[in-house]
């Protein structure tokens, strides 16, 4: 079975420091993996993929298949950054997309 | 460009009750899904629909029904609410063979 681990229910971090949202998966086959975010207010929206190997909002995350981790980094936080993260693995037909339990970045000033 | 557009956003339901969530896209996507949202448990798949004229159950079927009218509506029931369904519901919709997917707003239910 699949699975997605985020162990921090919540993160807080003052702004400019480095951030690193923890993520990690279980998948027999080749992983599809996104992170996700969901700002106060608004709905959740796709953030990155692991395929696309792109920078979204100063974001980056790197695919580790040896220790099966999809962490989140940030060199310096924004207060914009305040929000809830979700990371998530593809897999299993149907475009079914399996959601870790979410970690709450909190920048404070 | 409305996107993805559930209805009713809030709701509350005495335990029982039956009601409908309704979902509609309007980006031509094949695939549709439903998710609850828990504290502490993260976004949890109760149906989806691959394709038009096809459902399957996700991680958390019971006590939900779905139908997909066309490709457009994915509709969500519950036939006989509970306490433990108490929840935000999540719709969302995807091309075929992509995991971008666009979320609606959500449907905040109460059963008492």
């Amino acid at each position: 079975a699949q699975r997605v681990t985020q162990p921090e229910k919540l993160l807080s971090v003052f702004k400019g420091a480095p951030v690193e949202l923890k993520c990690n998966y279980s998948y027999s086959g080749s992983p599809e993996l996104f992170w996700y975010v969901q700002y106060s207010r608004q709905r959740l929206q796709l953030l990155l993929r692991h395929i696309s190997r792109e920078s979204i909002k100063g974001f980056t995350a790197d695919l580790n298949k040896g220790e099966t981790s999809f962490h989140l980094k940030k060199p310096f936080a924004q207060e914009e950054d305040s929000a809830m993260y979700y990371c998530a693995l593809g897999g299993g037909g149907g475009n079914k997309l399996t959601f870790g339990t979410g970690t709450q970045l909190k920048v404070e000033l | 460009n409305a996107g993805v557009t559930q209805t009713p956003k809030f709701q509350v339901l005495k335990t029982g009750q039956s009601m409908t969530l309704q979902c509609a896209q309007d980006m031509n996507h094949n695939s549709m899904y439903w998710y609850r949202q828990d504290p502490g448990m993260g976004l949890r798949l109760i149906y989806y629909s691959a394709s038009e004229g096809t459902t399957d159950k996700g991680e958390v079927p019971n006590g939900y029904n779905v139908s997909r009218l066309n490709k457009r509506e994915f509709s969500l029931r519950l036939e006989s609410a509970a306490p433990s369904q108490t929840s935000v519901y999540f719709c969302a919709s995807s091309r075929q063979g992509a995991y971008g997917y666009t979320f609606g707003s959500g449907t905040r239910l109460t059963v008492v």
